[in-house]
């Protein structure tokens, strides 16, 4: 099947500084990808919708300059947390999806979680 | 504003109990609803049900959806140990591009 990786698996930060999440598609062209937050004990919840070379769609409620998400290629996707605060900390996981495929066809990554002291 | 909500949030159980997850949603436009399990990391596809009334089986578990009542069931039986775990149930719906996540039922199961 499809593969999604995502790096770092794990990230612990000190507050202010800034953090990068690479998704990346491993055998297949991901033209949507989406990012979903999930803190714990609660379900995930999309933060943006991205497709390759336009700019991201982001969730209501969801800081675009403080998320700041590239999707440059069709193989790379990636979510940068800027200035990070403890209440940034969460699981933080990315999905693709192939071209002309349904959004029930999602490939999922590991996930990152984030900690900010 | 779409929304999809499962019950029980959290279940305890012992080994080789059967056991229901129950998902209800309000959508426009309905397309499907899917099942998915996490265990820690990313999420692992179970079931994508479409239709109402056909059941949708893999080994012990089984799921089936009723489009009428805007709900769907998620069955394990004889639950094992490895069965622990935090079931999403997420639906999708014509015209847009994104999946509603539920909460999420928590499901331990005691050796």
């Amino acid at each position: 099947g499809a593969v999604v990786s995502q790096h770092p698996s794990r990230v612990i930060c000190k507050s202010g500084t800034s953090v990068k999440i690479e998704c990346r598609s491993l055998d297949f062209q991901a033209t949507t990808m989406f990012w979903y937050r999930q803190f714990p004990k609660q379900s995930l919840m999309l933060m943006a919708t991205s497709n390759e070379g336009s700019k991201a769609t982001y969730e209501q409620g969801v800081e675009k300059d403080k998320f700041l998400i590239n999707h440059a290629s069709l193989t790379l996707s990636t979510l940068t947390v800027t200035s990070a605060h403890p209440e940034d900390s969460s699981f933080y996981i990315c999905s693709a999806r192939g071209r002309g495929g349904w959004v029930e066809k999602l490939f999922f990554g590991s996930g990152t979680q984030l900690s900010v002291l | 504003e779409d929304k999809v909500v499962q019950s029980p949030l959290s279940l305890v159980v012992h080994e080789g109990d059967t056991v229901t997850l129950n998902c209800s949603y309000e959508v426009t436009n309905f397309r499907s609803l899917l099942w998915y399990k996490q265990e820690k990391k990313a999420p692992t596809f179970l079931f994508m049900l479409t239709s109402s009334g056909i059941e949708k089986k893999s080994g012990r578990l089984s799921s089936i959806l009723d489009k009428k009542e805007l709900f769907s069931i998620l069955n394990i039986t004889a639950t094992q140990t490895g069965d622990s775990a935090i079931y999403l149930c997420a639906v999708s719906n014509f015209g847009n591009e994104k999946l509603t996540f539920g909460t999420g039922t928590r499901l331990t199961i005691i050796p």
